[in-house]
C-alpha cells in the first residue's frame, strides 16, 4: 500500500539531547513537509522540501533541522536548541509543491523527560 | 498574514442531529480550502478541497461549501463514528507563481456524537 510512514510512534528525549524523527513515503511525491501540533492549536509548518537536496524553513524552524537526500525520505532532527519540543509531529507529502491534497503520516509524539 | 478561525471549538450532538462547522479565513488570494478529519493520536485524513466561492462537495454525511470569507462543513444525521476533530486549512496563491503548497490551519473543531 502506498503511504507515508513515520517512526517511531512515541519518542522520549532527555534534556540536551538531539533526536531524529523518520518520515518515508512511497507515493512518488516531490514535496514533503513537517508540521508540529500542540493541544488546542492548529498545525504549524516547521520545514518543507520541494525537491531532493532542497528545503526551506517554515514558520517555526528554530531548533529543528532536516535533510532531503532521497525523494522518499525527509527526516527531522529536534536539536537541544529547541526549548519546548514536547508535541505531536506530523509529516506530509504532496505530488508537487503547490498541488492540492497533502497526505499525512500517523505522527510521532515526542516527550521531554 | 493568512489566518483561519474555526468555530465552535467543540460541538456535542445527539446521533441524527444535523449541524454545521464554520471555518472563517483571510488570505491574500485563495488557491484552495481544505477539510481534514483527525482521530485522536492519528494524522489528519483528507476530506475535501474547495477552490472557488459557490463550490460544494459531498461525501457520505458530510457536505462542504465555500464563500469568499468562510466555509461550512455540514453534517447530516451524524453517527457516533463521525466523532473526530475537523480541521480546516487554506492555501494561498503565490504572486510569484511558484506556490510551495503551504497550508495554514485553523485550530480545529472537536465533534462528539452521542448515541
Amino acid at each position: 500500500d502506498g503511504g507515508i510512514t513515520q517512526s517511531p510512534k512515541y519518542l522520549f528525549r532527555k534534556e540536551g539531547q538531539n533526536v531524529t524523527l523518520s518520515c518515508e513515503q512511497n507515493l512518488n511525491h516531490d514535496a514533503m513537509y513537517w508540521y508540529r501540533q500542540d493541544p488546542g492549536q492548529g498545525l504549524r509548518l516547521i520545514y518543507y522540501s520541494q525537491i531532493v537536496n532542497d528545503f526551506q524553513k517554515g514558520d517555526i524552524a528554530e531548533g529543528y533541522s532536516v535533510s532531503r537526500e532521497k525523494k522518499e525520505s525527509f527526516p527531522l532532527t529536534v536539536t537541544s536548541a529547541q526549548k519546548n519540543p514536547t508535541a505531536f509531529y506530523l509529516c506530509a507529502s504532496s505530488m508537487f509543491s503547490g498541488s492540492s491534497e497533502a497526505f499525512f503520516g500517523q505522527g510521532t509524539r515526542l516527550t521531554v523527560v | 498574514e493568512d489566518q483561519v478561525t474555526q468555530s465552535p471549538e467543540a460541538l456535542r450532538l445527539q446521533e441524527g442531529e444535523s449541524s454545521s462547522l464554520n471555518c472563517s479565513y483571510t488570505v491574500s488570494g485563495l488557491r484552495g480550502l481544505f477539510w481534514y478529519r483527525q482521530d485522536p493520536g492519528k494524522g489528519p485524513e483528507f476530506l475535501f478541497t474547495l477552490y472557488s466561492a459557490g463550490e460544494e462537495k459531498e461525501k457520505e454525511r458530510l457536505k462542504a461549501t465555500l464563500t469568499k470569507k468562510e466555509s461550512f462543513l455540514h453534517i447530516t444525521a451524524p453517527k457516533p463514528e463521525d466523532s473526530a476533530t475537523y480541521l480546516c486549512a487554506v492555501q494561498a496563491s503565490d504572486p510569484g507563481g511558484t506556490s510551495y503548497g503551504k497550508l495554514t490551519f485553523g485550530q480545529g473543531t472537536i465533534l462528539t456524537v452521542h448515541p
